[in-house]
């Protein structure tokens, strides 16, 4: 059935490096894909996405990379600050002729950073 | 923020009773979901609804039904609760009669069944 693999499930950086997080999907009609950050307590959180006819996307510290050949696709967060530290979940989706419907989530990474 | 509520907010219940969790949206959007959240599975579909009395199961279905009367309300029933079901219940919405739509979350429903 359809899967998405998420890795790591635990991150630890210093304040200031870079963060990534790997995501793998199973279903090659997918076509959209999102990603959540979670605080704790509180409910997930769009942060970016990107469609399958776009290979990256960008949004001042946090972008996303999609290589549609290997089905996986990327969270990149640069210098990183504290108020980053939460769990972060990707996500997978494929639509009908009229949009997305359906997703299917990654387990989670629980990102740390480190003062 | 969009428009979902999600009511209880906590629900503490016994093992053998009935339960029902209930999403209300603001938003119009015909699509509405319902997950559930444990440490180490992520968020986990359980039903979702395409329109009023359209619904489909999800990949965890086994032991909810769920029922959509009118567009704003979206209902997750437990039939008979076990310990298992203790989980963070999340309501979701979307509207991709506009094209991609992302998901939506509602604040959260935290399920205890002892």
């Amino acid at each position: 059935g359809e899967n998405v693999e998420q890795h790591p499930s635990t991150l630890s950086v210093q304040e200031g490096d870079s963060a990534v997080i790997k995501c793998t999907y199973s279903d090659s009609a997918s076509n959209y894909f999102p990603w959540y950050k979670q605080e704790l307590g509180k409910r997930p959180q769009l942060i970016i996405d990107i469609r399958s006819n776009v290979g990256e996307k960008k949004d001042q510290r946090i972008a996303v990379t999609l290589n549609k050949t290997a089905k996986h696709f990327s969270l990149h967060i640069t210098e990183t600050q504290p108020e980053d530290s939460a769990v972060y979940f990707c996500a997978a989706s494929k639509g009908r002729s009229s949009g997305t419907y359906k997703y299917i989530f990654g387990t989670g990474t629980r990102l740390k950073v480190l003062a | 923020d969009a428009g979902i509520t999600q009511s209880p907010r906590h629900k503490v219940t016994e093992t053998g009773t009935p339960v029902t969790l209930r999403c209300h949206q603001t938003e119009n959007h015909r699509y509405m979901y319902w997950y559930r959240q444990d440490p180490g599975h992520g968020l986990r579909l359980i039903h979702y609804s395409y329109g009023v009395k359209d619904t489909d199961k999800g990949e965890v279905s086994d032991g909810y039904s769920v029922s959509r009367s009118k567009t704003e309300d979206f209902l997750l029933t437990l039939e008979s609760a076990t310990s298992s079901q203790t989980s963070v219940y999340f309501c979701a919405i979307s509207d991709p009669d506009r094209g991609i739509s992302p998901l939506h979350f509602g604040n959260g429903t935290r399920l205890t069944v002892t």
